[in-house]
């Protein structure tokens, strides 16, 4: 189930089960989403990417869900494996007040993976 | 391709005392960042480069907080003094175009 923890909301799933990890953006006028993974000791890595002229995009075990109209990130990991347990940022490019892109992050949700 | 590289990996610091962190970001990366993450939340965007310009400095505590990006490659970003809040891990990323590649970052714990 999921819970929010003292800093991270957490996501507690089996092996082998989907996992759902969600995500509010701010700003209307993001353009580009990007999903990070990141383990304990490490700095965040790439998952997986959409446009906003995009609903779906899928990966390997991956697909990211975008909903515009409520400003609602999904990302959806099938078949979960404990090597998936991290924490889990989705992140918005904008533009910001000098007329470049930059990466805001949300607040992470960390998943845990029993075997 | 080599990724971002940061040093040191760890840093043990007293208040008051000043430290540096140092970047290096993939080969032809115009975009550098350095972000600061607290234990339990997101990254938070501290300055942002485009080749050796700041763009992007807004977050950042000028008070005590400093950055250059010489000749538009490595990066250096300095903290004086230091304070106990400063304590984090501070991850420097580059980007070509769209996606931002992270190094392993620096966890600074101040005493």
């Amino acid at each position: 189930g999921e819970s929010v923890g003292l800093h991270l909301p957490t996501l507690s799933v089996q092996e082998g089960d989907n996992s759902i990890i969600n995500c509010a953006y701010s700003n209307s006028a993001s353009d580009y989403f990007i999903w990070y993974k990141q383990e304990s000791g490490k700095g965040p890595q790439f998952i997986i990417d959409i446009r906003s002229n995009m609903d779906k995009r899928q990966g390997q075990r991956v697909t990211v869900l975008l909903n515009k109209t409520v400003k609602h990130l999904s990302l959806q990991i099938a078949a979960t494996q404990p090597g998936d347990s991290a924490v889990y940022f989705c992140a918005e490019k904008t533009i910001g007040n000098s007329g470049y892109s930059t990466l805001t992050f949300g607040k992470g949700t960390m998943l845990l993976v029993s075997p | 391709e080599a990724g971002v590289a940061q040093s040191p990996r760890y840093k043990i610091i007293e208040k008051r005392q000043s430290v540096a962190f140092w970047c290096n970001p993939i080969s032809g990366h115009a975009t550098l960042y350095w972000y600061q993450q607290i234990l339990g939340q997101g990254p938070k965007l501290l300055i942002q480069f485009q080749n050796n310009g700041v763009v992007d400095d807004s977050q950042l505590p000028k008070d005590r907080f400093s950055a250059e990006r010489l000749k538009g490659v490595d990066s250096t970003l300095k903290i004086q003094p230091a304070k106990l809040e400063d304590s984090a891990v501070y991850l420097c990323a580059s980007s070509l175009e769209f996606e931002a590649f992270f190094g392993q970052g620096t966890r600074l714990t101040v005493v």
